[in-house]
This record gives C-alpha cells, sequence and structure tokens, in this order.
C-alpha cells in the first residue's frame, strides 16, 4: 500500500494567517492527491482533487500543489472555520490511503 | 444540491453484523460510485472499499475482505455497507463518500457518518 505522511502533525496560527500543510507520498502517484477538511465533531470535506483543483463551493484561500511525492496544501489567510484537521489521500491505486492528519489549532 | 443521508447510530455486541445506509440525492445516482470510510475515536480516516452504483462492482480493502458487503440499489438511490463478526476495535463513525474520477476514485460529497458501537 502507498504510505502518506503528512506534516506537521499540528500547528498553531493565527486568524488571518497563512499555513502550509505538506504530504509525501511513499511512491510516485502523479497528481492523484485529494486534500479533506474535518472540523471537530463533523464530517470530512473534499476541498481539493488533482493536487490543485478546487471542489465546487471551496474558496480561493485553499490551494493544493505537487506531484509525484510531494505535495502542499495552503490556507492563504486563515479564517475561525478552518482550525481543523486536514488528511490527504491518495487515489493513483486502491486502497486509498490516507496521511495521519494535520490538526490546525488556535493560537 | 447533493446530499447524502445515513442511517443512525448503531449498538452491537461483539460477533455481531451492522448494516449502515447511505440515501443520496440531487444527481443522477447511478453517475458516481461510493466509497466507505471509518474513523476510530480520536483517529485518523481508513478506506474500507467502494462499490460501482451502475454495475454493483465492488473494491475493498484486504483488511476488510470476507467480512464486508457493500451493495447499491438504485430504485431507492441507497447504498449500504454491512460489516460481520464486529470486534470492539470496529467502534467507530463510518461515512459513506460519494466518488467520482477515474478508473480509481476519489471524493466530493460526504455523508453525516454513522457511530456504530460495538460492546459486550
Amino acid at each position: 500500500d502507498i504510505q502518506m505522511t503528512q506534516s506537521p502533525s499540528s500547528l498553531s496560527a493565527s486568524v488571518g494567517d497563512r499555513v502550509t500543510i505538506t504530504c509525501r507520498a511513499s511512491q510516485d502517484v502523479s497528481k492523484y492527491v485529494t486534500w479533506i477538511r474535518q472540523r471537530p465533531g463533523q464530517a470530512p470535506k473534499s476541498l481539493i482533487y488533482a493536487a490543485s483543483s478546487l471542489q465546487t463551493g471551496v474558496p480561493a484561500r485553499f490551494s493544493g500543489r505537487g506531484s509525484g511525492t510531494n505535495f502542499t496544501l495552503s490556507i492563504s489567510s486563515l479564517l475561525p472555520e478552518d482550525f481543523a484537521t486536514y488528511y490527504c489521500h491518495q487515489y493513483k491505486i486502491y486502497p486509498l490511503t490516507f496521511g495521519g492528519g494535520t490538526k490546525v489549532e488556535i493560537k | 444540491q447533493v446530499q447524502l443521508v445515513q442511517s443512525g447510530a448503531e449498538l452491537k455486541k461483539p460477533g455481531a453484523s451492522v448494516k449502515v445506509s447511505c440515501k443520496a440525492s440531487g444527481y443522477t445516482f447511478i453517475t458516481h460510485g461510493f466509497s466507505w470510510v471509518r474513523q476510530a475515536p480520536g483517529q485518523g480516516l481508513e478506506w474500507m472499499g467502494w462499490i460501482s452504483t451502475y454495475n454493483g462492482n465492488t473494491n475493498y480493502a484486504q483488511k476488510f475482505q470476507g467480512r464486508v458487503t457493500m451493495t447499491a440499489d438504485t430504485s431507492t438511490t441507497t447504498v449500504y455497507m454491512e460489516l460481520r463478526s464486529l470486534r470492539s476495535d470496529d467502534t467507530a463513525t463510518y461515512y459513506c463518500a460519494r466518488a467520482f474520477g477515474g478508473i480509481v476514485t476519489t471524493t466530493d460529497y460526504w455523508g453525516q457518518g454513522t457511530l456504530v458501537t460495538v460492546s459486550s
């Protein structure tokens, strides 16, 4: 199975900050990475697919980059609703595999 | 708009089975398959498998092979996930997620989750 490793596992930031989360795949997954946000006590929400394409309705403060084995999710200016846990997952091959998550906390 | 509504919380004894439903609306049902993903308390996300709503084809994670069955009912636009021989470590919130993409699919819309508690 492809391993997805996220870093950092947690970070503290303030409203208005720019944050970047990294995801590394154990082998080449081309562009087949999705980023997900999960607010406490809520269901996941898919934000970005194909490494850099925004899902319908996702605001432009979210952006994704990368291909091959290295990927990033950036949030240009944190809003209160962005304090959550973020996951990456690959869909190059089955089984789909997820990163361990990055918790973005309020500083 | 796309809506995925899952069945309610379940409490099961070890060794029992559970069947979770996910009713889809707001789009043409057979154009998207579904993945099922679970999340143990305080833990990350774990993919269980995928089902095509077009022809019923499935792809299960090896970990769940032999214990899970995913089905789709086009007449009611509902997908189901049944997990058998439940153990305490199956206690988790189970999510359906609409799939899209090519040969291997990713997720776009998610259900609200169904908490399954396995306890004697």
